[in-house]
């Protein structure tokens, strides 16, 4: 059964500090992996979708990387913002493509 | 404006009550699907649809009920809830069947308490 965990739980950083989320997978027969965001009290919003064959996904800071083989991928968040803290989750679509196997996430506070 | 709505955004209820949380998007996506997110748990599929009249139950499925008599409806059914139904629930939607290579989609989630 595939399990998706995050590192690190938590994370306070100052502001305009480049920083990494990890999302790690027990499956690597996965179909495409997706980063959210989750302010408290809303829904997820979709940041960045890679697909299995991809390696990485760009979106103005927020950079994305799959290592599909060693069931690993990392969201890097360059010139943190106070406006970009928030919940983090990562998730993996199995190769039926019928479900996200979501992380617990990662809870991230930017300082001004 | 795409969007995936649910109501109602809270819901105090009592034991046994039948309710049920109406979820709609309006960007004709084939796949919608029904969450959980419990502290210390994180978010689990209760049920899905892959298209209209084609369901099927996720990870925690017991409880809850679901129908997709149109596409851009996917009501969640609580016949008899319970106490261990507290919860924020989320409706998604994607657009391809089965999430191939689609965004994922989220509704801004009903808090549900049952006393």
């Amino acid at each position: 059964k595939q399990e998706v965990t995050q590192i690190p739980a938590a994370l306070s950083v100052p502001e305009g500090e480049n920083l990494v989320l990890n999302c790690s997978f027990t499956d690597s027969a996965i179909y495409n992996l997706q980063w959210f965001r989750q302010d408290p009290g809303k829904g997820l919003t979709s940041l960045l979708l890679i697909q299995s064959s991809q390696r990485e996904q760009t979106s103005g800071r927020l950079n994305a990387s799959l290592d599909k083989s060693s069931g690993r991928s990392t969201l890097y968040i360059a010139a943190s913002q106070p406006g970009d803290s928030a919940t983090y989750l990562c998730a993996v679509v199995n190769n039926y493509g019928q479900n996200f196997v979501f992380g617990p996430g990662t809870r991230l506070s930017v300082l001004p | 404006e795409a969007q995936v709505t649910q109501n109602p955004r809270y819901l105090i209820t009592v034991t046994g009550k039948k309710l049920t949380v109406t979820c709609s998007q309006n960007m004709n996506h084939e796949y919608m699907s029904w969450y959980r997110q419990d502290p210390g748990l994180g978010l689990r599929q209760i049920y899905y649809s892959m298209n209209v009249e084609v369901t099927d139950k996720g990870d925690v499925p017991e409880g809850y009920k679901v129908s997709r008599k149109e596409k851009r409806n996917f009501p969640l059914i609580l016949e008899s809830p319970s106490p261990n139904q507290t919860s924020l629930y989320f409706c998604a939607s994607s657009l391809g069947t089965g999430l191939r290579n689609s965004p994922l989609h989220f509704g801004n989630g009903t808090r549900l308490t049952v006393t």
